[in-house]
């Protein structure tokens, strides 16, 4: 039973290019949330998602981010035009249901962005 | 500001001691959870503690959640060098439907 994956585990962008990342989730888990996290920080919620559909996203940015979860496929988390403050971990953790948070998460290894 | 904000920062013991550390949280919650990171890898789910229970053990791990003063501690009790990581507290706030993190705290055991 594989856990949450992610890829690329590294992933080097020039300023201005685009960052694609990818979470596949355990499976049967259809709940998704991502997370960032700088250098030394704990990590900062950005999205939740369930397929085909965005349930929260009051912590991504406005301009640049956006994430989907398809019905068939992992859940992309997409930066367009990177800039070197988007360098940072990016987490992802899944959940079977709705109150997945209320049972704690599974998280993948993450995505090690870094902007140059 | 964080929901959540752990105390210490760091924290540096030798193996065999216990580790102690705190997370402050501001607001209602229905549950506090703690997570394990290792350098550079995800974070470990380690214990559960709900809004109504006051103590919770599983093995070398003592959580306490005290909701008057909005805090929890964790004890790691006969450290071992494989504890070194980064110890973050995440809570769930009533009604919520995602975990919130605090900063956490770098616990170095020395061998």
């Amino acid at each position: 039973n594989a856990g949450v994956m992610q890829n690329p585990r590294h992933l080097v962008r020039r300023r201005g290019q685009e960052a694609r990342l990818r979470c596949s989730p355990m499976k049967g888990h259809s709940h998704v949330y991502w997370y960032r996290q700088l250098p030394e920080e704990g990590l900062k919620f950005m999205v939740y998602l369930q397929k085909e559909n965005i349930i929260d996203e009051s912590g991504m940015p406005k301009e640049r981010f956006s994430a989907e979860f398809p019905k068939e496929g992992p859940s992309i988390l997409r930066i367009q035009q990177v800039v070197r403050g988007d360098s940072a971990a990016y987490f992802c953790a899944s959940s079977p249901r709705s109150d997945g948070p209320n049972y704690g998460y599974t998280f993948g290894s993450g995505t090690r962005l870094t902007v140059v | 500001s964080q929901q959540g904000e752990e105390d210490p920062q760091a924290l540096s013991i030798q193996e065999g001691e216990n580790a102690t550390m705190n997370c402050s949280y501001k607001t209602s919650i229905n549950n506090l959870q703690w997570y394990r990171q290792n350098s550079g890898r995800g974070l470990v789910h380690l214990i559960l503690i709900r809004s109504n229970e006051r103590e919770k053990h599983s093995g070398r791990l003592r959580v306490t959640l005290d909701t008057s003063k909005k805090s929890s501690s964790l004890l790691i009790t006969a450290s071992r060098a494989a504890d070194t990581a980064s110890y973050f507290c995440a809570t769930v706030k009533a009604a919520g439907n995602k975990l919130t993190f605090g900063g956490g705290t770098r616990v170095l055991v020395k061998p």
